[in-house]
């Protein structure tokens, strides 16, 4: 079946980075844009950007720009998102979501992952 | 930057309707996707493109939009519609904005 499944929770220090996995399956990886969705907790959705896995164009929201790197590998079937300079309001679960570009609905969203700062 | 206003919280009791709303500047002229999301769980795809439904949502849920307000209207409520829903649509900078979200309680 159509999945994306992500890498698993991670606590880091205000100021270091992370990088969050989100593995494709059961469809052409290549074929849909990923977003990246964040929500803090009791708050609702942020979406932070998208990324073409087949040509690796990359589109940020504001808010993120200069703080974000989105990447994939194609061999592999994984969307990576990158969020550096981590300050206690990043604490969130980070969901990952396929879409056939930016005027499609998010179809299929990863399980989420959990990331919290604190030093 | 683009804003959605949704109402906090809509009440309503098992086998009514509930209608959400989505109010932005001209939303008529954009696509709207709305999602349902229960606690501890990913958003799931209700409704995209104003008024169609993924395969597997209940007809129950149905969708329109225009002018400067979008609906999502669940018909015949049961107890598991129970959810956050947001609305989301594209905007002209090139970013998807999200609405300020919609908690849906069935009495």
């Amino acid at each position: 079946q159509v999945q994306l499944v992500q890498s698993g929770a991670e606590v880091k220090k205000p100021g270091a980075s992370v990088k969050v996995s989100c593995k494709a399956s059961g469809y052409t990886f290549t074929s849909y844009d990923i977003n990246w969705v964040r929500q803090a907790t009791g708050q609702g959705l942020e979406w932070m950007g998208w990324m073409n896995p087949n040509s690796g164009n990359t589109g940020y929201a504001q808010k993120f720009q200069g703080r974000v790197t989105m990447t994939r590998n194609t061999s592999i079937s994984t969307a990576y998102m990158e969020l550096s300079s981590l300050r206690s309001e990043d604490t969130a679960v980070y969901y990952c979501a396929r879409a056939q570009g930016g005027l499609y609905g998010m179809d299929v969203w990863g399980q989420g992952t959990t990331v919290t700062v604190s030093s | 930057s683009y804003v959605l206003t949704q109402p906090p919280s809509v009440s309503v009791a098992p086998g009514k309707t509930a209608r959400i709303t989505c109010g932005g500047n001209n939303i008529g002229s954009k696509s709207v996707h709305w999602y349902q999301q229960k606690p501890g769980q990913a958003p799931v795809l209700v409704i995209y493109y104003d008024s169609d439904r993924p395969s597997g949502i209940p007809e129950r849920f149905s969708g329109s939009n225009s002018g400067n307000t979008a609906t999502l209207t669940i018909s015949r409520v049961e107890a598991g519609d129970e959810a956050d829903y947001y609305c989301q649509v594209w905007d002209s900078s090139s970013e998807r904005v999200f609405g300020t979200g919609t908690k849906v309680t069935v009495l």
